[in-house]
């Protein structure tokens, strides 16, 4: 069965450098989020999207802004980056409540 | 706000063993209750989940009751495997103004299961 697809699995930036992450949902999902997981934490809410609409916000930083397109998949853009943001970032889509991860993507600033 | 209080690791045990990773929430409503993995190296996998008091979720081997009068949702296994080995998330779901279901997850408990 397909699953969370997201890119690229590993990515290293300088400090303030821009980037972009992609999710590609489960077809027929209509919840994409995305979250943030430092080393050693739990992961964090940043953003989530209903019907390509944002539903909610968390604790995503102003230099971070996200979108879902009309084939329903997202990106999360990442501006000014600074070292504290390497971190790996999960998306996930629902489907009756119960949410699907993707691998996530590893961000490494330095 | 929704948080949730999960049991600190690392914890390690000897194959076999019986495991228990304790979990409480706090919330409005009526929440739905998960238990999430995550394996090295890989997204978290949804163990087991809960809708409703006294449901019981179970997958793998593991179990969780949903216990509204003490709002608790703790993980247990009677005979660890060395597979099991991994990051336990316990996470609870709520449904948002929009309609759709937004996690909170607590903060993890890394097992480690020896031979």
């Amino acid at each position: 069965a397909a699953g969370v697809i997201q890119s690229p699995r590993h990515l290293i930036k300088e400090k303030r450098e821009t980037a972009t992450l992609k999710c590609y949902p489960i077809p027929r999902h209509d919840t994409v989020y995305w979250y943030q997981q430092g080393p050693g934490q739990d992961p964090q809410f940043l953003i989530s999207f209903y019907e390509k609409m944002q539903s909610d916000k968390g604790s995503i930083p102003d230099r971070f802004s996200a979108q879902q397109f009309s084939d329903y998949h997202s990106e999360l853009n990442m501006s000014s980056l600074e070292l504290g943001d390497s971190a790996l970032y999960f998306c996930a889509s629902t489907s009756e409540g119960v949410a699907f991860f993707g691998q996530g993507t590893r961000l490494t600033v330095v | 706000g929704n948080s949730v209080t999960q049991m600190e690791g690392p914890v390690t045990l000897s194959e076999e063993a019986f495991l228990t990773i304790n979990c409480t929430y706090t919330a409005t409503g009526y929440p739905s209750l998960f238990w999430y993995v995550q394996y090295p190296g890989e997204g978290l996998q949804l163990l087991l989940k809960a809708t409703k008091a006294d449901d019981k979720g179970s997958n793998k081997g593991f179990e969780a009751t949903y216990r509204k009068e003490t709002t608790s949702f703790h993980l247990e296994k009677g005979s660890v495997q060395v597979s099991d080995s991994a990051v336990y998330f316990c996470a609870l779901g709520q449904i948002s103004n929009f309609g759709n279901e937004k996690l909170t997850f607590g903060t993890g408990t890394r097992l480690t299961i020896i031979p």
